[in-house]
């Protein structure tokens, strides 16, 4: 059974970098079938999506915070990160890893997300 | 930017009986549609996909329908433990370009 694991700091300083991996059990990042994302949840702003990442390293970030984000994959550990610099106290959020079930084939096809990691919650505060 | 807005905010059914939540797109996003269940402290539960297409392991309560911009989440014999709030999520475009909707909360009575 696929399971997902948020880990990193629970508190980050304003203008400061947030960093966080989400470890992968039970299937391989390298099988190359599917993407893998962040997603974020505020109270002010629901869920929110963060980006995606193709085990090859291909990238697709939400437009609003592409500026800031970065999300790369680590195979050889069978995980995948996200650091978000610039931090204030908007970032504050539980911060969730998921399986995007988006597939390339002759043509790219986006899809939902599943299943999710247990989630994290990162807050901004000096 | 595909805008996802759901009704009611909240929602307030007595057990056994039948609740309905709708989802709408500011723009067709075809049947690329799903559901999410989130209940306090947990992370998201896909429930539905493509719009009415249950998920491995969901309950045959839960069912979706529609498309275009104008969908429904229909749980029938409504039990305490769906007690939840319930998110939709739009998949139309590549590159993609998600967007959720802010959720209903469902109280069982």
């Amino acid at each position: 059974q696929l399971q997902l694991q948020e880990s990193g700091p629970g508190l980050v300083r304003p203008s400061e970098t947030l960093s966080l991996t989400c470890t992968v059990s039970g299937g391989f990042i390298s099988s190359g079938t599917y993407y893998w994302g962040w997603i974020r949840q505020s109270p002010g702003k629901g869920l929110e999506w963060i980006g995606i990442i193709y085990y090859s390293g291909s990238t697709y970030y939400n437009p609003s915070l592409k500026n800031r984000v970065t999300i790369s994959v680590d195979t050889s550990k069978n995980q995948f990160s996200l650091r978000l610099s610039s931090v204030t106290a908007a970032d504050t959020a539980v911060y969730y890893c998921a399986r995007n079930l988006a597939y390339c084939g002759a043509n790219c096809y986006s899809s939902w997300f599943d299943p999710w990691g247990q989630g994290t919650l990162v807050t901004v505060s000096s | 930017e595909i805008v996802m807005t759901q009704s009611p905010a909240t929602l307030s059914v007595s057990p056994g009986q039948r609740a309905t939540l709708s989802c709408r797109a500011t723009q067709s996003v075809s049947s690329n549609l799903a559901w999410y269940q989130q209940k306090p402290g947990q992370a998201p539960r896909l429930l539905i996909f493509d719009a009415s297409s249950r998920a491995t392991g969901i309950p045959a309560r839960f069912s979706g329908s529609g498309s275009g911009t104008e969908f429904t989440l229909t749980i029938s014999s409504l039990q305490s433990e769906d007690s939840a709030v319930y998110y939709c999520q739009q998949y139309k475009n590549w590159p993609p370009m998600y967007s959720f909707g802010q959720g209903t909360k469902l109280e069982i009575k």
